[in-house]
This record gives C-alpha cells, sequence and structure tokens, in this order.
C-alpha cells in the first residue's frame, strides 16, 4: 500500500516551453501533497505544501509564477514549470500523506531536463 | 526551525562490516527523525523512523537507529553490510505532526567487496 506514482519519469523540453508534471497517490487519499527538488549529489529541498482544494504554500525563494501547483483532487497534484530554462533542470520529487499522519510517501522522481 | 546535520558525504564500509552513519538534529520542538534510503533515479524509500515511542528504531534491511536526546543524535546503524545497502542515505527531521520535513546533505554509501 501507499504507492505513489511520478509522470513523466524524465522530461527534455527546450528552454522557455512549460512542462507539466503529475502526481498521484494510487491507494490512497492524499489530503496533503508536498514537491522537492534535487540537485545532483545534494539533498532535497521542499519547494511547496498543497493542501486539497486550496491554494499551495511555497517556501521562501520558491516562484509562485514558475512553479504552478494545483491540487484538484485527492490523489492528484501538478506542478507545471513554466517559461523553463536550463536552471531549472533539476530532479523533481512530490510526497503524499493523508490526514494528520505524519509519514510521507514519495514518489519515483522525475528528471527535467530544459535545453 | 529544524535542521539535520550529516557529516562525511561519502562513507565506504566493507561488505560484512558495521554501517554506521550520523546525524545529529536542531529542534525547537519535540522532533520526528527520519532515516530514508535513495537509489540512483529513484525516490525515497523509509527505512525506520522515530515518533516519540522507544528510542531504539528498528527498520527494514535489518538497519536500526538510536534516539538520543542528550546528544540531539539519530545514528543509523546495521551489524554485517551488504553489496545492496549501496546506496544515499539521507537523515530528516520534522516538527510533531511530520510536515515540512528538512533533510541532511546525505550519505552516498559505498560497499567494498
Amino acid at each position: 500500500g501507499a504507492v505513489v506514482s511520478q509522470h513523466p519519469s524524465w522530461v527534455i523540453c527546450k528552454s522557455g516551453t512549460s512542462v507539466k508534471i503529475e502526481c498521484r497517490s494510487l491507494d490512497f487519499q492524499a489530503t496533503t501533497m508536498f514537491w522537492y527538488r534535487q540537485f545532483p549529489k545534494q539533498s532535497l529541498m521542499l519547494m511547496a505544501t498543497s493542501n486539497e482544494g486550496s491554494k499551495a504554500t511555497y517556501e521562501q525563494g520558491v516562484e509562485k509564477d514558475k512553479f504552478l501547483i494545483n491540487h484538484a483532487s485527492l490523489t492528484l497534484s501538478t506542478l507545471t514549470v513554466t517559461s523553463a530554462h536550463p536552471e531549472d533542470s533539476s530532479f523533481y520529487i512530490c510526497s503524499a500523506r493523508w490526514g494528520q499522519g505524519y509519514e510521507q510517501y514519495f514518489g519515483p522522481g522525475t528528471r527535467l531536463t530544459v535545453t | 526551525a529544524q535542521s539535520v546535520t550529516q557529516l562525511g558525504s561519502h562513507v565506504s564500509v566493507s561488505e560484512g562490516a558495521l554501517v554506521l552513519l550520523r546525524c545529529n538534529y536542531s529542534s525547537s520542538v519535540p522532533p520526528y527523525l527520519f532515516w530514508y534510503v535513495q537509489y540512483p533515479n529513484q525516490g525515497l524509500q523509509l527505512l525506520l523512523k522515530y515518533t516519540s515511542a522507544a528510542t531504539l528504531v528498528k527498520g527494514i534491511n535489518g538497519f536500526e537507529a538510536e534516539f538520543k536526546k542528550s546528544e540531539t543524535s539519530f545514528h543509523l546503524t546495521k551489524p554485517s553490510a551488504h553489496m545492496s545497502d549501496a546506496a544515499e542515505y539521507f537523515c530528516a527531521v520534522s516538527g510533531p505532526g511530520g510536515n515540512r520535513l528538512a533533510f541532511g546533505k546525505g550519505n552516498q554509501v559505498v560497499v567494498i567487496p
């Protein structure tokens, strides 16, 4: 149980285009989803927290207009990187949890390369 | 705010030897502590967690960790390393409730045959 998927697993896009990454909880209802960014050989940095049906809460330094997060249902959250640039290339990982539970379940990640 | 310190980005261990990964935390509230493992190009898998119950926590794959409040530590150990233990290991801390996990920089474990 507690499986989280991400799609796509990797994507290459041209500079200036937008890319959408999906995060789904497959066997539970995720009341809260988290988006992280991981640079090569570095740790995960929390980008934002989203609760179903409400606006995401972004961490300091994360551009809200660049990284659009939508948590429209209890099983799906999307991260859209708008007007992507090479510096946005990274590994994006989502996690999900249900109710007031503390444990987060992580997706397999999406590798974004912007050329 | 919470933070975690993991020293030594790369850790080499011989197959069959003890694995010891150190984690020290800083937290202004009673912490929840986690160890995760990440294999190349994959997400994170939870190894074990401390949530204010027993201070010695046993996890998957033979790993365990001990919460020591006086030392603000949560070191991860495994008595005998296996080749399959080669991976990146992250320690993480959150406040009660598990929001806003703060991760350490990770330890890349290499197992030498």
